[in-house]
């Protein structure tokens, strides 16, 4: 079993949809990422958060660190946020390495 | 564009060849990161440098052997291959990659798709 979890693993929708993917963990953390990556391979970093919420155009990100769980939030959908989304945490133990879900496979239908 | 760049993008090679990846980072960070994503399975760490320094290794075949000339530059040499070895092979870049509570987010290079026949 992963240390970190995420679902769904696929998820379709159709563009205006809100979408919301799930990661939970199993770790003491002290940061969580959120990362987007497209067809082609190449990764950005959408969100760092440690607690709390944070905001960024039509992305939200929030995170429970007493539950261990952390969810990205989608609104208003659009095609081009078709990628797959990969929750990552910074673990407290041993190297500080980042540990990371398998990721979820968004596909916004016109 | 993250500021990470990796050449090639596409590597196609028997498990005889050798070749080497070759990742620049024009961010002036301290680290430099190897990754392999297999098809449906998490992101592994390979290699992590600081300040040109290898710091971390995990557990990786000596087939893989990493060099970093500079704190701008990430090498991977790779020689006789396996077909598992088949994978995208990103390389990252953060600010340091040291301190416990360490927080620095990574920027990541678009990925060098590897196939081994």
């Amino acid at each position: 079993k992963n240390e970190v979890e995420q679902s769904p693993q696929n998820l379709t929708a159709q563009e205006g949809e809100f979408i919301t993917i799930n990661c939970s963990y199993s770790v003491g953390i002290s940061a969580l990422h959120w990362l987007q990556q497209h067809p082609g391979g190449g990764i950005v970093s959408l969100f760092m958060l440690s607690s709390g919420k944070k905001k960024h155009g039509r992305l939200i990100a929030t995170i429970n660190i007493q539950e261990k769980h952390s969810s990205l939030h989608i609104t208003a959908s659009h095609p081009r946020d078709s990628a797959v989304y990969i929750c990552a945490v910074r673990s407290l133990l041993g190297t500080d390495k980042l540990i990371f879900g398998t990721g979820t496979r968004l596909q916004v239908f016109p | 564009e993250t500021g990470v760049t990796q050449t090639p993008r596409h590597l196609v090679m028997g498990m005889t060849n050798k070749k080497s990846l070759k990742c620049e980072q024009h961010l002036g960070h301290n680290a430099m990161y190897w990754y392999k994503q297999s098809a449906k399975k998490p992101l592994e760490l390979m290699f992590v440098y600081s300040l040109e320094e290898r710091v971390e290794n995990n557990s990786v075949p000596s087939r893989f052997s990493p060099e970093c000339p500079n704190s701008s530059h990430l090498f991977l040499h790779l020689h006789t291959l396996q077909p598992e070895d088949s994978a995208l092979y990103l390389c990252a870049s953060s600010q340091e990659a040291s301190g416990s509570m360490s927080t620095d987010t990574q920027y990541f290079g678009p990925g060098t798709r590897l196939t081994v026949l």
